[in-house]
């Protein structure tokens, strides 16, 4: 079945450690993206790319980091400089502009 | 600036039918989504709608203004696993999702 994995689901971090969120789709969808969400707020979109080796900063970029070696895979590095970084992060694809978007099952992160 | 509104919570009986709402004001527009997110998990594809009316899907339906920047989703025949937040968004010019902050819908017995 096709999908997205996402992982780990929990994730515990001492303050001032980088962790990595780890993203892998086989829908072979071009575009990835990586979402915060936050009680009472909407998703927040923290980093997307569209091709391979291509990806753009979103509306709350500070603090993360992601690469895109492979069509499947976009990690997320949530680094100690993120101010706040205990939320839910979604990771989703599409096909491309205007395709609906397909989500893992988010990753939990929490700061210690 | 863009803003996508909804009501926080809702309740609704098991059974009956609820509407729930979407205003919009984005810097373009390549059509609004309706996603379900059951808590803890990842949101779900419910509707797509980018021109004006009325899209039925089985017990679901999704409703879109352009002209008002509205729309909105109906639910019927209520079912306790409707129980969820119910998100909108509206996608922009550049093809990037705008977001509501969600509704969440209560279903009593």
């Amino acid at each position: 079945d096709g999908g997205i994995t996402q992982s780990p689901k929990y994730l515990f971090r001492k303050e001032g450690q980088n962790v990595t969120l780890s993203c892998e789709q086989n829908l072979n969808h071009d575009a990835m993206y990586w979402y915060r969400q936050d009680p009472g707020q909407g998703l927040r979109l923290i980093y997307y790319s569209q091709i391979v080796n291509d990806f753009q900063k979103g509306d709350i970029a500070e603090g993360y980091s992601v690469s895109r070696e492979k069509k499947e895979s976009f990690p997320l590095t949530v680094t100690s400089a993120q101010k706040n970084p205990t939320a839910f992060y979604l990771c989703a694809s599409n096909r491309g502009e205007a395709g609906e978007l397909f989500f893992g099952e988010g990753s939990r992160l929490t700061v210690l | 600036g863009q803003n996508i509104d909804q009501p926080t919570e809702m309740t609704a009986t098991e059974g009956a039918i609820v509407q729930i709402n979407c205003t919009y004001q984005t810097s373009g527009f390549n059509g609004l989504f309706w996603y379900q997110q059951h808590a803890g998990e990842a949101p779900t594809f419910l509707s797509y709608n980018v021109l004006d009316g009325l899209e039925e899907k089985g017990r679901f339906s999704s409703f879109l203004s352009r002209s008002k920047g509205y729309s909105y989703l109906l639910l019927k025949e209520l079912q306790m696993k409707d129980s969820a937040s119910y998100l909108c968004a509206n996608m922009d010019s550049n093809y990037q999702l705008i977001w509501g902050a969600g509704t969440k819908l209560i279903i009593k017995p």
